[in-house]
């Protein structure tokens, strides 16, 4: 069975930019999870999103928001750019999202603000 | 505010023998902990779990610890491998989302062979 997917690996955008980010889940899963890492903040939870309804929300700025469409895939999109939004983005999938089906994360997509 | 700790940035143990590694946490409504394993460049990798009803669960090699009056979790595995060389993040969930973890920093683990 394949892995979460997420592209593209890598990224570089400019302040005031905007960047959409996808995410295919494991096929069957239907609650998508987004997280952003960075050095000084480790894993912060963005949010989650079940048949396409965001479930759970972080505490993010609005900038910051996503989707998740009828075959569970998803995208993140964060606006106007601030150089503190350079992260690996790391979107996790599950069967459910409830604590008995634990997180599969993708490899995540790596984000530079200049 | 971080409500889950690693105070160990790294560790180092020797192939063969135990590793231990240490998770503390101040939210007493974490009712929910994992371990997940990361190597460069990938993402994180579920290894065990267990539930604050428990102080114990083993997966092979695997074994977590958990002390609710304390706010202390560890992660054992017994033997170490060079394989086992990894960044690892103790988790924790509370109320019924499993998706929504609060990660600690991590602890980088070398096994040298």
């Amino acid at each position: 069975k394949a892995g979460v997917t997420q592209t593209p690996r890598y990224l570089i955008k400019t302040r005031g930019q905007q960047v959409t980010l996808s995410c295919s889940p494991i096929s069957g899963h239907r609650s998508v999870s987004w997280y952003q890492q960075t050095p000084g903040q480790g894993l912060q939870f963005l949010f989650e999103y079940f048949s396409e309804t965001q479930r759970n929300k972080g505490n993010f700025p609005g900038r910051f928001s996503g989707r998740q469409f009828s075959n569970s895939r998803s995208e993140m999109n964060v606006s106007t750019l601030e150089l503190g939004d350079s992260a690996l983005y790391l979107c996790a999938s599950s069967l459910s999202g409830q604590k008995s089906s634990p997180l599969h994360f993708g490899n995540g997509t790596r984000l530079t603000v200049t | 505010d971080q409500q889950v700790k690693q105070n160990s940035p790294s560790l180092s143990v020797q192939e063969g023998r135990i590793s231990i590694l240490n998770c503390d946490y101040t939210n007493s409504m974490f009712d929910y902990f994992l371990w997940y394993k990361k190597y460069p460049a990938e993402g994180p990798t579920f290894l065990i779990s267990i539930s604050s009803i428990k102080d114990k669960n083993e997966d092979g090699r695997f074994t977590v610890f958990l002390n609710k009056s304390a706010k202390h979790l560890s992660l054992h595995i017994v033997p170490s491998q060079p394989g086992d060389s990894a960044v690892y993040f103790c988790a924790a969930s509370a109320g019924t989302s499993g998706s929504r973890l609060t990660f600690g920093e991590g602890t980088q683990l070398t096994v040298n062979p």
